[in-house]
């Protein structure tokens, strides 16, 4: 089972919105709406930002928003911060043997 | 206040065994499905494997990389949940994190160091 496919990098400025993409295959993504999205500060605990494609969980800013379309699960930040600035990693349940993949992961730099 | 935290980490040698133990406290650990996840230097996150509640049959389930050499078991007694790992390679170096996926809410610990290496 590979890993899910993200951009390596992004970018924005503060107050700018920033879109970042998870393609996977009709195995993952495209067949589940288990789709999660995480927030990883270096040296901390991932922090679960979206679940189930576009739900947002207790407490989370509504500045992130998800989505999907067929085998890509898309995470929007809008209204950039400086605290923004982690990796983010996307989730999606498989069809495979294991279970989870997660994706390759993102830095979001805000410039 | 929820709380995961993970122990027994450290430095082993290829084909060398080491067991992690983490202590679930603030929620109800029993009732929960467990899994692990790891992150190997400069890498992403990686599912590890998962363990089902008893009602659920307590059952265990592992990614390709681990199957075989590593072992999820959990004492709901004790409120922890424990990952055995032997013939340890050098490509199994991650910090390891204890945490709820896939059930929520979702908690994750803030992990632990196994370095593997001679």
């Amino acid at each position: 089972q590979s890993a899910l496919t993200q951009p390596a990098s992004v970018s924005g400025s503060p107050g700018q919105s920033i879109t970042i993409s998870c393609t996977g295959t009709s195995s993952d993504v495209g067949r589940y709406n288990y789709v999660s999205w995480y927030q990883h500060h270096p040296g901390k605990a991932p922090k679960l930002i979206i679940y189930e494609v576009s739900n947002r969980p207790s407490g989370v800013s509504n500045r992130f928003s998800g989505s999907k379309s067929g085998n890509t699960a898309s995470l929007t930040i809008s209204g950039l911060q400086a605290e923004d600035e982690a990796d983010y990693y996307c989730r999606s349940d498989t069809s495979s043997s294991t279970l989870y993949v997660f994706g390759t992961g993102t830095k979001l730099t805000v410039l | 206040e929820v709380q995961l935290v993970e122990s027994g980490g450290g430095l082993v040698k290829p084909g060398g065994s080491l067991r992690l133990s983490c202590a679930a406290s603030g929620f109800s650990f029993s009732n929960g499905w467990m899994s692990w996840v790891r992150q190997a230097p400069g890498k992403g996150l990686e599912w590890v494997g998962r363990i089902k509640n008893k009602a659920d049959g307590g059952t265990t389930d592992y990614a390709a990389p681990v199957k075989g050499r590593f072992t999820i078991s959990r004492d709901d007694s004790k409120n922890r949940l424990y990952l055995q790992m032997n013939s340890l390679k050098t490509e199994d170096t991650a910090v390891y994190y204890c945490t709820t996926v896939p059930q929520r809410p979702e908690y994750w610990g803030q992990g632990i160091l196994v370095t593997v290496s001679s």
